[in-house]
């Protein structure tokens, strides 16, 4: 079994629509949760950072984890053009290797002006 | 220069060549990570340096050799490679081996092998 899974992808979206972005995953031990946003040609830039259950917001874009539910967020509110890039979310467990990310595939997220 | 960087952007080589990648992160890191990006696949953890040491080898085929001299520079030497490796390669840095800490990525290697 994959230990990240995304919800199918890729999106497009009218400008100022809000997005809702997803991943499950398996492993229980999991409790560091990020987002990174990858613009076409470049690296992944760290976007949201979220420790355990909980959510958290900056700005036009919120985190959310549901452990219980094995289950990452990420919503954009008011999207732009600007927001068009390739979304990854990422985790990391607690454990003696807790440096490791296990990634998603990410999601291609197209607005359109 | 600010961040991670890395160098050179893009890379076609041949089979028999020889190559190295090289990566510097500026923001004064004690970790260092290279990992592979391919189409349609998750990113892949290749190796991990803490203070020039390696301490994660992810079952990478020996044709890659990373070298880390010091904790700011890390280099991913390339041989005989096939062209299933052609992929984007990334560099990362992070405060330290802890737990949750965050890594930074550099913009990344183009490689191209024929």
């Amino acid at each position: 079994q994959k230990e990240v899974e995304k919800d199918p992808g890729p999106l497009s979206v009218p400008e100022g629509a809000i997005v809702s972005l997803n991943c499950t995953y398996s492993n229980s031990a999991f409790q560091y949760f990020m987002w990174y946003r990858q613009y076409s040609r470049k690296g992944p830039e760290l976007l949201m950072y979220t420790y355990s259950s909980g959510n958290k917001e900056d700005g036009r874009f919120t985190a959310q984890v549901d452990k219980s539910s094995k289950y990452i967020s990420l919503f954009i509110r008011d999207s732009q053009p600007s927001d068009s890039a390739t979304y990854l979310c990422a985790m990391s467990d607690s454990g003696g290797s807790n440096y490791k990310l296990t990634f998603g595939k990410g999601t291609l997220l197209t607005v359109n002006p | 220069e600010t961040g991670v960087t890395q160098t050179p952007r893009h890379l076609v080589m041949g089979m028999t060549n020889k190559k190295s990648l090289k990566c510097e992160q500026h923001l004064g890191h004690n970790a260092m990570y290279w990992y592979k990006q391919s189409a349609k696949k998750p990113l892949e953890l290749m190796f991990v340096y803490s203070l020039e040491e390696r301490v994660e080898n992810n079952s990478v085929p020996s044709r890659f050799s990373p070298e880390c001299p010091n904790s700011s520079h890390l280099f991913l030497h390339l041989h005989t490679l096939q062209p299933e490796d052609s992929a984007l390669y990334l560099c990362a840095s992070s405060q330290d081996l802890i737990g949750g800490d965050k890594q930074f990525f550099g913009p990344g290697t183009r490689l191209t092998v024929l």
